[in-house]
């Protein structure tokens, strides 16, 4: 299976919006509403921010939100906060019945 | 609240087997959910090695399978990880996690392993 794409780095200044994409297939993102997105901070455990597409665990920002089309799927930041810069990950279900994940995108706030 | 940590060996030999355990604490793993691991290579990106059900069903990575084994032992509560015939490319921080529906809600604090040669 092939990690999904994601861009390598994006930045934006506080108070800004940012927009990370994650492109698949029709065998993961496109083919199922089980995408996920992950923040990561140095030396820290991933932190689940976004499941099922478009839902926020309890405890998650409302600044973080969701969404899909087609085979790309992606995450928003609004309101853009210094302790947002952090690598963020999109993992998608698939057709196999695995899980895959991005390449993983830096963000950073200017 | 639920907590996950992983424990084993910091190195490993290559061509050797590496085994990982995932202590769970304020849950029972045979209560349900799915349970799995994940690993980042320095400087890298994330990767799902498998995942496993209370009741014993698992699923891997295609790309590890042949060499991947995720156990749970009830009488412990904790999930065991076996990699066996390591390279380098199996040095990473491994991280035991429970997932929700197809995504991983609780994750422990992860542990380094390194494969030498």
């Amino acid at each position: 299976q092939s990690a999904l794409t994601q861009p390598a780095s994006v930045s934006g200044s506080p108070g800004q919006s940012i927009t990370i994409s994650c492109t698949g297939t029709s065998s993961d993102v496109g083919g199922y509403n089980y995408v996920s997105w992950y923040q990561q901070h140095p030396g820290n455990a991933p932190k689940l921010m976004i499941y099922d597409v478009t839902n926020r665990p309890s405890g998650v920002s409302n600044r973080f939100s969701g969404s899909k089309s087609v085979n790309t799927a992606s995450l928003t930041i609004s309101g853009l906060q210094a302790e947002d810069e952090a690598d963020y990950y999109c993992s998608s279900y698939t057709s196999s019945g695995t899980l895959v994940f991005g390449g993983g995108t830096k963000l950073t706030v200017l | 609240q639920v907590q996950l940590q992983e424990s084993g060996p910091g190195l490993v030999q290559s061509s050797e087997t590496l085994s990982l355990s995932c202590t769970v604490s304020g849950y029972s793993i045979s209560s349900g959910y799915y349970w799995g691991w994940i690993r980042q290579p320095p400087g890298k990106g994330l990767e799902w090695i498998g995942s496993m059900h209370h009741a014993g069903s698992t699923d891997y990575n295609p790309s590890l399978k042949s060499r991947v084994t995720i156990s749970v032992d009830t009488s412990k509560n904790q999930l065991s990880l076996r990699l066996s015939s390591v390279t380098a490319a199996d040095t990473a921080v491994y991280y035991c996690a429970r997932r929700l529906g197809q995504a991983f809600h609780i994750w422990g604090q992860g542990t380094m392993v390194t494969v030498s040669s």
